[in-house]
């Protein structure tokens, strides 16, 4: 398997503009994480889904964020529109049901806001 | 609001010695704690599991305790090696779905 991808790895734009991460989770997990990681707040979770259904979305920032999951094997975190404290690593998660633990992470995607 | 503390100090340490690293939780108790190890650049990858009712769980030369009186959880690798180098992540979860991560201890291994 080739675990969680995510896509773009390093992403770099100006304030104000739109921003789309894009996660592909493990084949069969049914439940996906939205994690930022900055060095002042560590690793926070941002939302999560089971079964595509977002379930808790308490640690979206704000209403500039936004994530969708289409479909069992894609979802999308958005920020629109972007600010320079959005800059953080982004990381998705998945694990492979609700009653299960371990949590398997992508490699991350870098965002810059200039 | 729940937190997970870890020390944020880089913890140095001799070859084939045993690291010990520290978790303490506050204002909930977790039913579960989880350890990952995170390298530069790359996202955590999951070591160990602890349930509130275990005391103790080993896997190859790490192990990790649960006290619940102390609130508090301790991550033990034996002998180690510069490969162990690494930030290391604790984790406390409720239910089966959120974890509330710690700021994780950076563990540096010296030859």
């Amino acid at each position: 398997d080739a675990g969680v991808i995510q896509s773009p790895r390093h992403e770099v734009t100006e304030m104000g503009q739109e921003v789309t991460l894009r996660c592909k989770p493990i084949s069969g997990h049914n439940s996906l994480f939205w994690y930022r990681q900055t060095m002042m707040r560590g690793l926070e979770l941002l939302i999560y889904f089971n079964n595509n259904v977002p379930i808790d979305d308490s640690g979206m920032p704000e209403d500039r964020f936004s994530a969708k999951m289409p479909n069992a094997s894609f979802s999308t975190l958005k920020i629109q529109p972007s600010e320079p404290r959005d800059s953080a690593v982004y990381f998705c998660a998945s694990k492979a049901s609700r009653n299960s633990y371990e949590q398997y992470f992508g490699p991350g995607t870098r965002l810059t806001v200039t | 609001s729940q937190k997970i503390e870890q020390n944020s100090e880089a913890l140095n340490i001799q070859e084939g010695k045993t690291a010990t690293l520290t978790c303490n939780y506050t204002n909930y108790s977790p039913a579960y704690l989880q350890w990952y190890r995170q390298d530069p650049g790359r996202g955590p990858v999951f070591l160990l599991l602890i349930r509130e009712n275990e005391k103790e769980k080993r896997k190859e030369r790490l192990k990790v305790t649960f006290d619940t009186t102390l609130k508090q959880s301790l991550f033990h690798i034996t002998a180690s090696q510069p490969a162990d180098s690494a930030t290391y992540l604790c984790a406390g979860g409720i239910a089966g779905n959120m974890l509330t991560f710690g700021g994780g201890t950076r563990l540096m291994v010296k030859p």
